[in-house]
């Protein structure tokens, strides 16, 4: 099955600054992958995704990038701001029903 | 709209017991998942059903769970002779068929088995 790694486990930014989180994946067939934001004790919810006829997506300060040739892609944050803090996990499928999901990042925006 | 929701938000439980975790769907969204997310751990798949039948019960890890979606909505996740590893949040999700990608998730039941 699919594997997911995602690094680095915590991140400290100021505010302003920007936030870079990667994850890998080892199935190449996986072709759809989303990033989810959970703030504690909240449901994870979805913020942006790509799939894999594409190499970058933006959402205003959010983007995330795709190298389906290394397997692997990131979420960059830019002008990170206080209510960014929270959990982020990346994910892959290959079908729509099953997600794997990587280990999560605590990302900390310091004012 | 509403969004998932699941009922209880939390619940104790004795090792050994039987337990019942309810998940409500989103109006329309024909595709229900179960996954299950342990402390510092991304969510783990479990069970995905399309309509009333399970599609993808890989997920689950014994067959002390099992789980029902007997008219194509709410689903209910069962664990028996519950063990103290059961101990997570069990998160539940759903998509449409037209943005099968898309799932939005409820906010969980925490269980704790004592």
């Amino acid at each position: 099955g699919e594997n997911v790694e995602q690094h680095p486990s915590t991140l400290s930014v100021q505010e302003g600054d920007s936030a870079v989180i990667k994850c890998t994946y080892s199935d190449s067939a996986s072709n759809y992958f989303p990033w989810y934001k959970q703030e504690l004790g909240k449901r994870p919810q979805l913020i942006i995704d790509i799939r894999s006829n594409v190499g970058e997506k933006k959402d205003q300060r959010i983007a995330v990038t795709l190298n389906k040739t290394a397997k692997h892609f990131s979420l960059h944050i830019t002008e990170t701001q206080p209510e960014d803090s929270a959990v982020y996990f990346c994910a892959a499928t290959r079908e729509s029903n099953q997600f794997y999901f990587g280990t999560g990042t605590s990302l900390t925006v310091i004012p | 709209g509403a969004g998932v929701s699941q009922t209880p938000s939390n619940k104790v439980t004795e090792k050994g017991k039987y337990v019942e975790l309810r998940c409500d769907p989103i109006s329309g969204h024909t595709a229900l998942y179960w996954y299950r997310q342990s402390l510092g751990q991304g969510p783990e798949f479990l069970i995905y059903f399309q309509g009333t039948g399970a599609a993808d019960d890989s997920g689950l890890p014994n067959d002390r769970f099992f789980a029902v979606r007997p008219e194509g909505s709410v689903s209910t996740l069962k664990i028996q002779r519950t063990e103290r590893g059961d101990s997570a949040v069990y998160l539940c999700a759903s998509s449409h068929r037209d943005s099968p990608y898309e799932q939005y998730f409820g906010p969980g039941t925490r269980l704790t088995v004592t």
